[in-house]
């Protein structure tokens, strides 16, 4: 069963602006992993975020975490052409010995 | 460049067939993972071991099996395939417990007609 639901499922910009997608999960989690897909390619690690952390930065990325609402986000800053793909969020959940992943957000940032 | 190396990139088989999907990583991790990748699905857990000498069921291990042939190796086998597991299938690596997130190969794109 799927942990971690992204929303939205696509999203479409223009270059310059900010792109944001959440992920929701639905049980007690050790942290939550952000991770970019080229087409046709495999997986990137982006950022890790702890359950005890509420923000995390890195470059134009900013993660935070809601372990109430057991939900996250990824904003992505000043959106690039380059920064087209899709993103998954990944759960580290209590007890599971691998990562949970979601269905993914596809971006498309619009030149 | 370090990483996780699969092959094949690309296989076709008939239904019944079998075959092997090669990883190898050269990161020194303890824990290393099967995941197939459907369209709308994400990834699912097929198989992990979390260190050399040692295998687990995933989320959907039904028609698969695994060797951990070394630290270094974590091979996936399709005994008779079937048209339900045509999907990419990507291997990855990482430390225990998560911490520091996966690497993984670039993905083996599996078609069985």
């Amino acid at each position: 069963s799927q942990q971690g639901e992204e929303d939205p499922q696509a999203l479409s910009i223009q270059e310059g602006e900010n792109a944001t997608m959440n992920c929701s999960y639905k049980t007690s989690i050790n942290n939550l992993q952000w991770y970019r897909q080229n087409s046709g390619r495999g997986l990137v690690h982006l950022i890790l975020i702890r359950s005890n952390e509420r923000e995390k930065h890195s470059g134009r990325l900013r993660v935070t975490l809601d372990t109430s609402k057991k939900s996250s986000s990824l904003l992505i800053t000043a959106s690039r052409a380059a920064d087209t793909a899709s993103y998954f969020c990944a759960t580290d959940e209590a007890g599971r010995r691998a990562l949970t992943f979601g269905s993914g957000t596809r971006l498309q940032v619009q030149p | 460049n370090a990483g996780v190396t699969q092959t094949p990139k690309f296989q076709v088989l008939k239904t019944g067939q079998s075959m092997t999907l090669q990883c190898a990583q050269d990161m020194n991790h303890n824990s290393m993972y099967w995941y197939r990748q459907d369209p709308g699905m994400g990834l699912r857990l097929i198989y992990y071991s979390a260190s050399e000498g040692t295998t687990d069921k995933g989320e959907v291990p039904n028609g698969y099996n695994v060797s951990r042939l070394n630290k270094r190796e974590f091979s996936l086998r399709l005994e008779s395939a079937a048209p339900s597991q045509t999907s990419v299938y990507f291997c990855a690596s990482g430390e225990g417990q998560q911490i520091y997130g996966y690497t993984f190969g670039s993905g083996t794109r599996l078609t069985v007609v």
